[in-house]
C-alpha cells in the first residue's frame, strides 16, 4: 500500500515566526507533490505543487523535495493567524496504468496570536 | 469563474435508494476524480479519470460507479448505498501535462452525504 504520512499535530507556532510542515512518502516513483491548505468545514486548496529537487518558493511559501529521502516539506513564512488550518501533503502515483493522488492525513497548524 | 460544481451540497437518504452526486468542471482539465474524507482517515481516492471514457479505481472504489461520457462531467453513483458511506465527498479535477505530471487539483464544495 502506498502511503504519504505526515504529523498529525496541532503544530502551534507564533505569529510572525516559520511554520515547517513535513511529508514523507512510500513510492520511489512519485513524480508531482502537492501542498493543500483545508479550512474547517472548507474544500481543500491548492498552495503549492513540486516536480524537482530542492526548493520552490511562491510569497511566504516554500516547498522542499528530496527525492533521495522521499521528504517533502512546506515552510511558511510570517505565519500569520489566517494562516491556522490543515495541511495536507499529496503525492501523484504513477505507473502500471496507475495515476493516482494520494494525501496524507493533514497536519493541523495553529498560529498563536 | 474557473470552478468545479458539485450537487447537492447536502443529501439525507435511506439505505438502498440509489443516488447520484453531479460534478462538472467549466476548465476543460483532463483528470478527475471523487473523494471521500472521514475524521482520521483523511482524503481518501474512490476513482479517477484521466478523460473521456476512461475511469479507473482509486483506493476505495467498492460500493461506488462513476462514468466520464463528456468531458466536464464525472457523476459519482450509489446504486445502493449503506450507513458506511456517509461521509464528505469531494469531486476534483486537474490539468494534466503532455507527460503527464499533474498540476493540482481544484475541488468542488463537497456533498455531505449521510445514509439512514
Amino acid at each position: 500500500q502506498k502511503e504519504v504520512e505526515q504529523n498529525s499535530g496541532p503544530l502551534s507556532v507564533p505569529e510572525g515566526a516559520i511554520a515547517s510542515l513535513n511529508c514523507t512518502y512510500s513510492d520511489r516513483g512519485s513524480q508531482s507533490f502537492f501542498w493543500y491548505r483545508q479550512y474547517s468545514g472548507k474544500s481543500p486548496e491548492l498552495i503549492m505543487f513540486i516536480y524537482s529537487n530542492g526548493d520552490k518558493e511562491d510569497g511566504r511559501f516554500t516547498a522542499q523535495l528530496n527525492k533521495a529521502s522521499q521528504y517533502v516539506s512546506l515552510l511558511i513564512r510570517d505565519s500569520q493567524p489566517s494562516d491556522s488550518a490543515t495541511y495536507l501533503c499529496a503525492v501523484n502515483i504513477t505507473g502500471n496504468r496507475d495515476d493516482k493522488i494520494i494525501f496524507g492525513k493533514g497536519t493541523r497548524l495553529h498560529i498563536l496570536p | 469563474e474557473a470552478q468545479v460544481t458539485q450537487n447537492p451540497r447536502y443529501l439525507i437518504t435511506v439505505t438502498g435508494k440509489k443516488l447520484t452526486v453531479t460534478c462538472s468542471q467549466n476548465m476543460n482539465h483532463e483528470y478527475m476524480s471523487w473523494y471521500r474524507q472521514d475524521p482520521g482517515l483523511g482524503l481518501r481516492q474512490i476513482y479517477y479519470s484521466m478523460n473521456v471514457e476512461v475511469t479507473d479505481k482509486g483506493d476505495v472504489p467498492e460500493g461506488y460507479k462513476v462514468s466520464r461520457k463528456e468531458k466536464r462531467n464525472f457523476p459519482l453513483i450509489l446504486e445502493s448505498p449503506s450507513p458506511n458511506q456517509t461521509s464528505l465527498y469531494f469531486c476534483a479535477s486537474s490539468l494534466t501535462k503532455y507527460d503527464g505530471a499533474n498540476y493540482g487539483y481544484t475541488f468542488g464544495s463537497g456533498t455531505r452525504l449521510t445514509v439512514v
